[in-house]
């Protein structure tokens, strides 16, 4: 069964980096990921795709300071540089033939 | 520029049925996979239903049997038709272009199921 699993919560002080973990279930490991942003009151908002190997490809209007990479199963965001605005819950993504799946979802509180 | 647009939410007794629309701009319906997700107040994010381009439609199993996605490609819009519905159906609904990552939102649009 093709499951996300992501810590329900994370923290980091302003300006520093937070890297957040999405594991996807055994014999999924070669998946691609996508990570969604959504801001308190607002819509998702597509971040980025991260595949097995690492390599990521950016949503339109992205920042630099988001990033992703892989290793095994698990798959990374990284925010560097935190500001106010990176407050937000984030959803990993993934899927197969007629099947789309999320994570549960990362509350990030920016300190 | 891509936008997505829902309406057609709105207050409705469990048992009755609601149509949701999402217009499309700025591409092809009809080309692409379209989804719909939803959100439960204070929850995460559940996938509910996908169209293909070809035009195989699937659903999560706790909509199966009450929910139809389909397609306007004269009009470039993507539909929900949501029947007998329940209490646990209560979410904003939201349509996104499937890439088959969801690389474009709409703005959502609450489905109240309230008696």
């Amino acid at each position: 069964q093709l499951v996300l699993t992501q810590s329900p919560s994370a923290s980091a002080s302003l300006g520093a980096s937070v890297k957040l973990t999405c594991t996807l279930s055994s014999g999924h490991s070669s998946y691609a990921i996508a990570w969604h942003q959504q801001q308190p009151e607002k819509g998702p908002r597509y971040l980025m795709k991260v595949n097995s190997d690492g390599s990521h490809n950016k949503g339109d209007g992205i920042p630099d300071r988001f990033s992703g990479s892989s290793s095994g199963a698990e798959r990374y965001l990284t925010i560097s540089s935190l500001q106010s605005e990176d407050e937000a819950d984030y959803y990993c993504q993934t899927w197969g033939t007629g099947i789309r799946v999320f994570g549960g979802g990362t509350k990030l509180t920016v300190l | 520029e891509v936008q997505l647009v829902e309406s057609g939410g709105g207050l409705i007794q469990p048992g009755g049925s609601l149509r949701l629309s999402c217009a499309a701009s700025g591409f092809t319906v009809s080309s692409n996979y379209m989804s719909w997700v939803r959100q439960a107040p204070g929850k995460g994010l559940e996938w509910v239903s996908v169209i293909y381009n070809g035009g195989d439609t699937y659903y999560a199993d706790s909509v199966k049997g009450r929910f139809t996605i389909s397609r306007d490609n004269s009009k470039n819009t993507l539909y929900l038709q949501m029947n007998s519905l329940r209490a646990e159906d209560t979410a904003v609904y939201y349509c996104a272009r499937d890439y088959p990552r969801f690389d474009y939102w709409g703005q959502g649009t609450l489905v109240t199921v309230s008696s």
